[in-house]
């Protein structure tokens, strides 16, 4: 079985330019999540789907970052204008449906490392 | 924000030995997970230990749970080089289904 597909890998661009990023998760995982981690950190959540529903977007900054989900399947992160902050790998990782709150095991796809110029 | 945090920050073994790794977090949790990364890659699951349960053992792996004092710890038994990773733990909380992940701990296993 495929795990979560990321792409591209690794993607050099220069400040105030435009980016997306790819994420086609498990088969049968409902709950799709996009993190960033900055180098030597832990990952951290930008927002979470349940479905096509973007249930916790908290952390996401809207006024440069969007994301969708469409048909409940893949999604796209997209940053724009990317500034120079923004360098750091984006992971995207899924899950099966939670319970009650209680959220199971990640899987986590191989990461979009970003750079910007 | 991070909820735990990984000590130590940095581990240097050698094959063979143990590793042990300590967590804390800051509000109640439903479970909490280890996660292994190793360079340039994502992250890969090792172990769920659920707030009822206080150990569990996964072939090297055992993980400890103590809810009183809001904090977990790793062992990796009889280290090998294959080993050397960032070891992170992450909280699951409330009722959204969310994991926060730590800071993690750099793991070197040599030779």
């Amino acid at each position: 079985e495929a795990g979560v597909v990321q792409s591209p890998r690794y993607k050099i661009i220069e400040k105030k330019q435009p980016v997306a990023f790819w994420c086609n998760p498990i088969s049968g995982h409902n709950t799709l999540y996009w993190y960033r981690q900055n180098l030597g950190q832990g990952p951290e959540l930008l927002i979470r789907y349940e479905n096509e529903e973007a249930v916790d977007d908290s952390q996401l900054p809207k006024d440069r970052f969007s994301a969708e989900r469409l048909k409940g399947v893949d999604s796209t992160l997209k940053i724009q204008p990317a500034e120079l902050g923004d360098s750091a790998v984006y992971l995207c990782a899924s899950s099966l449906d939670s319970w009650q709150g209680n959220t199971g095991e990640l899987f986590f796809g191989e990461g979009s490392r970003l750079t910007v110029l | 924000s991070q909820q735990g945090e990984e000590d130590p920050q940095a581990l240097s073994i050698q094959e063979g030995e143990n590793a042990t790794m300590n967590c804390s977090y800051k509000t109640s949790i439903n479970n909490l997970q280890w996660y292994r990364q190793n360079s340039g890659r994502g992250l890969v699951h090792l172990i769920l230990i659920r707030s009822n349960e206080r150990e569990k053992h996964s072939g090297r792996l055992r993980v400890t749970l103590d809810t009183s004092k809001k904090s977990s710890s790793l062992l990796i038994t009889a280290s090998r080089a294959a080993d050397t990773a960032s070891y992170f733990c992450a909280t699951n909380t409330g009722t959204a289904s969310k994991l926060t992940f730590g800071t993690g701990t750099r793991l070197q296993v040599t030779l």
